[in-house]
């Protein structure tokens, strides 16, 4: 079982929709989830993390935490072209100290 | 702009050359570290080093040699490369806690 699972998609999504994504861990430990973009060619960057304490929106961005189930969502909202990219999903433990454990990435085509 | 800078940003190197990869971190970071990103394939983490140590190496051939410095700067020498080496190797900074990963643009690696 991988550590951290992403459906890898496609996820296609009509502009000015709601792209909703979600990403499992399998470490009960987890307690920081962070959220990355990747344009094609192009390193990842960072638009969110959370911590287990809550969940966080920032602009179009929200993160939600369901701990119970063990997974982490991502929704953009208003969904524009320049949002088609790859999302990864990471997660830190607290006893994996500094490491992230990355998921394999959903990639997100908005559609005009 | 994040703050990583990697250079070279292309590199192309027969089997039999060395080279080395270089990144520095403008952010004041305690902790660096090296990724593999091969085409289709989730991230690989490499090395990690917090505070000029390194905390982990992640089954990486000899092939390749970290080196820190100082806390701002990482070095990821090659040598007899082979040619599945080929990939994007991006670096990333955190200051941990809270441990939020920054990435540089990342080296495009081919070898031939």
């Amino acid at each position: 079982q991988k550590e951290v699972e992403q459906n890898s998609g496609p996820l296609s999504v009509p502009e000015g929709a709601i792209a909703s994504l979600n990403c499992t861990y399998s470490d009960r430990g987890s307690q920081s989830f962070f959220w990355y973009r990747q344009y094609s060619g192009k390193s990842p960057e960072l638009i969110m993390f959370i911590y287990s304490n809550g969940d966080k929106e920032d602009g179009r961005f929200t993160a939600q935490l369901n701990k119970a189930s063990q997974y982490v969502s991502l929704l953009i909202r208003d969904s524009q072209p320049s949002d088609s990219a790859t999302y990864l999903c990471a997660v830190k433990a607290e006893a994996a100290g500094n490491k992230l454990t990355f998921g394999g990435g959903t990639r997100v085509l908005v559609k005009p | 702009e994040t703050g990583v800078t990697q250079t070279p940003r292309h590199l192309v190197m027969g089997m039999t050359n060395k080279k080395s990869l270089k990144c520095e971190q403008h952010l004041g970071h305690n902790a660096m570290y090296w990724y593999k990103q091969s085409a289709k394939k989730p991230l690989e983490l490499m090395f990690v080093y917090n505070f000029k140590e390194q905390t982990e190496n992640n089954s990486v051939p000899s092939r390749f040699s970290p080196e820190c410095p100082n806390s701002s700067h990482l070095f990821l020498h090659l040598h007899t490369l082979q040619p599945e080496d080929s990939a994007l190797y991006l670096c990333a900074s955190s200051q941990d806690p809270p441990g939020e990963q920054y990435f540089g643009p990342g080296t495009r690696l081919t070898v031939t």
